[in-house]
């Protein structure tokens, strides 16, 4: 069964860190970029980061750059994202996604989602 | 404000038929690049519906549908049933923005 399970989520005062994990399973990792969408309380989705299979490419909201760092360690068969930095609006539930297609690195649909992880920034 | 613009609602009885339309413009659908939908019940993560504008995922029944033409694309769903209720997003790529982005969401309602 193809399976996303993220970690990692908690309570962060601002300005803190976290660093959020997606462990993968039932496919075969290396060949699939991969993405994470947050959904923000109460809001719709918004696209956060993205990476290639290779792990050599790698592409972020404007929101977060500078401040997230996606990463893949395909030993392990598991998605990261480093969160530093941490503002109020970034409160959200974070998705780590599967595209339904190898290659495409943003434009494709995702057919595989996690349940998410919980991150809120609050004093 | 979203990149791509749907209506926040739209409703409709048992039955029926109903459309859900994503507005977005020459750096994203306009492009070319494809729209996919997803379904989302509430509490729970995003389930794709239709992906490259028109193809359903295995699962996913024909009820479903996807239709695109210049800037916009549409989501149409008939015989609607009590557990479409959800709330539905489309997705595409912009590349002014060089960022996936999606639409703001549509609730929909069955009477």
């Amino acid at each position: 069964e193809v399976q996303l399970v993220e970690s990692g989520g908690g309570l962060v005062q601002p300005g803190g860190s976290l660093r959020l994990s997606c462990a993968a399973s039932g496919f075969t990792f290396s060949s699939y970029a991969m993405s994470w969408v947050r959904q923000a309380p109460g809001r719709g989705l918004e696209w956060v980061s993205s990476i290639s299979g290779s792990g050599g490419g790698t592409y972020y909201a404007d929101s977060v750059k500078g401040r997230f760092t996606i990463s893949r360690d395909s030993s392990k068969n598991t998605l990261y994202l480093q969160m530093n930095s941490l503002r109020a609006e970034d409160t959200a539930v974070y998705y780590c996604a599967k595209p339904e297609k190898t290659g495409a690195i943003r434009t494709p649909g995702m057919d595989v989602w996690g349940k998410g992880t919980t991150v809120t920034v609050s004093s | 404000q979203s990149v791509l613009t749907q209506p926040p609602s739209v409703s409709g009885a048992p039955g029926q038929r109903v459309t859900i339309s994503c507005t977005g413009s020459s750096s994203n659908i306009g492009a070319g690049y494809d729209v996919h939908w997803y379904q989302q019940l509430p509490g729970t993560a995003p389930k794709l519906l239709i992906y490259d504008n028109t193809n359903r995922p295995s699962g996913v029944p024909d009820r479903f549908s996807g239709s695109k033409s210049g800037t916009s694309a549409s989501l149409a769903i008939t015989g609607l049933q009590g557990e479409d209720e959800a709330d539905y997003y489309c997705q595409s790529y912009d590349s002014s923005l060089s960022a996936m982005v999606f639409g703001g969401g549509t609730k929909l309602t069955v009477l």
